[in-house]
């Protein structure tokens, strides 16, 4: 199993759509949980964190995080082509182990909104 | 800085040669990391820094690949004997500490020919 899974897409959504990203991880001592957007040819860029339930809204996107079904997501509002990009889902565990210490990301949802 | 610095942008190597990447992280981050991302696949960990803790080196390769912080400031990786396979872009990052989200910078692009 993945400790980090996204939704594999590629999801398509017509401009001015809700575009949703989802991601679940395996490791209940998780405690950080991060959206970075990557366009083609270019790093990721954070654009959003999330450390508590519930959700946490940054103008046009929305975080949500249920830790107890080990689910965060991400929602766009009025989607843009401007927001075509991959998604990367990051997880951060203070529980200690292997993963400590470092992100472990998702593989990514690939988003295209068309005019 | 005002952000991750890394450099060269661009290198191209012959197979064999050893190659030298840089990072300089944001002032005042004392967690600075390496991932590799080969085209059109996700981000693959390879090593982190933590102030003067020592680093966390289970992502390497190989022993080809190593990697030095001068205490909370410019990181280099260095890749010995390049092979065809290393061709990919070298990401660093830098976090205020861990459990932060990262900043990454503009990456390195390896081709090995």
């Amino acid at each position: 199993q993945k400790e980090v899974e996204q939704n594999s897409g590629p999801l398509s959504v017509p401009e001015g759509a809700i575009a949703s990203l989802n991601c679940t991880y395996s490791d209940r001592g998780s405690q950080s949980f991060f959206w970075y957007r990557q366009y083609s040819g270019k790093s990721p860029e954070l654009i959003m964190s999330i450390y508590s339930n519930g959700d946490k809204e940054d103008g046009r996107f929305t975080a949500q995080l249920n830790k107890a079904s080990q689910y965060v997501s991400l929602l766009i509002r009025d989607s843009q082509p401007s927001d075509s990009a991959t998604y990367l889902c990051a997880v951060h565990s203070n529980a200690g182990g292997t993963s400590y210490g470092k992100l472990t990301f998702g593989q990514g949802t690939i988003l295209t909104v068309h005019p | 800085g005002a952000g991750v610095s890394q450099s060269p942008s661009n290198k191209v190597t012959e197979k064999g040669k050893d190659v030298e990447l840089r990072c300089d992280p944001i002032s005042g981050h004392t967690a600075l990391y390496w991932y590799r991302q080969r085209l059109g696949q996700g981000l693959e960990f390879l090593i982190y820094f933590q102030g003067n803790s020592a680093p966390d080196k289970s992502g390497l390769p190989s022993d080809r690949f190593s990697a030095e912080r001068t205490g909370e400031s410019v990181s280099t990786l260095t890749i010995q004997r390049t092979q065809q396979e290393d061709s990919a872009v070298y990401l660093c990052a830098s976090s205020p500490n861990i459990g932060y989200g990262y900043t990454f910078g503009s990456g390195t692009r390896l081709t090995v020919v």
